[in-house]
């Protein structure tokens, strides 16, 4: 079973510019969420889809952060414009149940300079 | 407001001893999992724990969680080098939910 996609795997950008990242979650699986995992400390959910619809983004930072899930399977995050403090890895995970554990992909490390 | 506090945030033990981490939360929760992370990689799940009272055992780590006591424990017996990394504890932030809350990560380092 292929596991969670992402890409890109690393982006260094200066402040104010944008950014996007894909993910490609485990097929079938209805859930994707997208985290921030600053250096040194544990994911913090940004924002959860059940298929296509968002269960949750109360943690989003939404004038600069958007995500969609086009045809509820692959899933993009954007930020628009960058901050320093964006700096930080963006993982996304999947999963098919309320119960089951969430799968996570390799991440995307941003910088922001 | 759900804590999840890992205790202890830094290990370093050598092969062959035993220790234990500690993952303490604050409000009421039906499941708990561990996660493990080595450097510059993501998550890798280790354990589900979705009872009281429930362990379960992989190799040479044991995960137990008591809800009554909001704690979970984490026992890694006769320690080697591959087991260093970080390992994560995440409750749902309410019963029933998907949203997970993650502790800080306790990072193990284990010389020979």
């Amino acid at each position: 079973e292929a596991g969670v996609a992402q890409s890109p795997r690393y982006k260094i950008i200066e402040k104010r510019q944008s950014v996007a990242f894909w993910c490609n979650p485990i097929s079938g699986h209805a859930t994707l969420y997208w985290y921030q995992q600053i250096l040194g400390q544990g994911p913090k959910l940004l924002i959860q889809f059940q298929n296509n619809g968002v269960v949750d983004d109360s943690q989003l930072p939404k004038d600069r952060f958007s995500a969609e899930r086009l045809k509820g399977v692959d899933s993009t995050l954007k930020i628009q414009p960058a901050k320093l403090e964006d700096s930080a890895v963006y993982l996304c995970a999947s999963s098919w149940g309320s119960y089951n554990e969430q799968f996570f992909g390799p991440g995307t490390r941003l910088t922001v300079l | 407001e759900l804590k999840v506090e890992q205790n202890p945030l830094f290990l370093s033990m050598q092969e062959g001893k035993n220790y234990t981490i500690y993952c303490n939360y604050s409000t009421t929760s039906d499941r708990l999992y561990w996660y493990r992370q080595d450097p510059g990689k993501s998550l890798e799940s280790l354990f589900v724990l979705l009872s009281n009272g429930a362990v379960k055992q992989e190799g040479r780590l044991m995960a137990s969680l008591d809800t009554k006591a909001r704690l979970s424990t984490l026992h890694i017996t006769a320690a080697v080098h591959d087991l260093s990394a970080t390992y994560f504890c995440a409750v749902p932030i309410i019963q029933g939910a998907q949203k997970l809350v993650f502790g800080q990560g306790t990072r193990l380092t284990i010389n020979p």
